[in-house]
């Protein structure tokens, strides 16, 4: 069964770099099974995704985000990133990392709360 | 765009829910996903591929439609179906969700 948990500062200063991590386990991240995707759910709103990594190399992100957005794999720890640059009040929101396809995502970590603020 | 209707839905245990979900562009069935989310729990996933219901979903649940106007058919609501409802698509190498249907207690 494949589990996920995301880790990383819960709080960060506007303008600086949003860095999160996902610990994958019951699967490799370069085994090709899955996407590796972030999402994030702004306080009491809907669901936005933010991007994915798959085959360890290629990315696709969310045009609204593209500019600011990079994920990563480390292999080695069998963890994928999410940095997410310039960061404001906007960005506070519970960040979530998921396995997936083009057709679903699953499995979900339990998502890990973020605040912009100074 | 996915718009989803009602964005609340007042029901009963036991009564039937369908909650609807619309997009301004025909949707490939095989990229349409419905989840669930308890509060303080992250989505669950319902059903893939707009009517194929994933592991460990029971049969109560239910998907359909195609084109722009996919359903979400709950037949028999128990105490742990009020949630909220996501549908989500693929296309255009992109992912979206609609805004949710809130299922809650009458």
């Amino acid at each position: 069964q494949v589990r996920l948990q995301e880790s990383g500062p819960g709080l960060v200063k506007p303008s600086e770099t949003l860095s999160l991590t996902c610990t994958v386990s019951g699967d490799s991240v370069d085994s090709g099974n899955h996407n590796w995707n972030w999402i994030r759910q702004r306080p009491g709103k809907g669901l936005e995704w933010i991007g994915y990594i798959y085959y360890s190399v290629n990315t696709i992100y969310n045009p609204s985000l593209r500019s600011r957005v990079t994920i990563s794999v480390d292999t080695s720890k069998n963890q994928f990133s999410l940095h997410l640059t310039s960061v404001t009040a906007a960005d506070t929101a519970i960040y979530y990392c998921t396995g997936g396809t083009v057709n679903w995502f699953d499995p979900w970590g339990q998502g890990t709360l973020v605040t912009v603020s100074s | 765009v996915l718009t989803q209707s009602p964005g609340t839905l007042s029901l009963s245990p036991g009564d039937r829910a369908t909650l609807s979900c619309r997009a301004t562009q025909s949707v490939n069935t095989n990229y349409l996903a419905w989840y669930q989310q308890r509060p303080g729990q992250p989505p669950r996933l319902l059903i893939y591929r707009t009517s194929s219901r994933a592991t460990g979903i029971p049969e109560r649940f239910s998907g359909s439609g195609s084109g722009t106007d996919f359903t979400l058919t709950i037949s028999g609501l128990e105490p742990e179906d009020f949630a909220v409802y996501y549908c989500q698509q693929y296309g255009d190498s992109q992912f979206t969700f609609g805004p949710g249907t809130k299922v809650d207690v009458k």
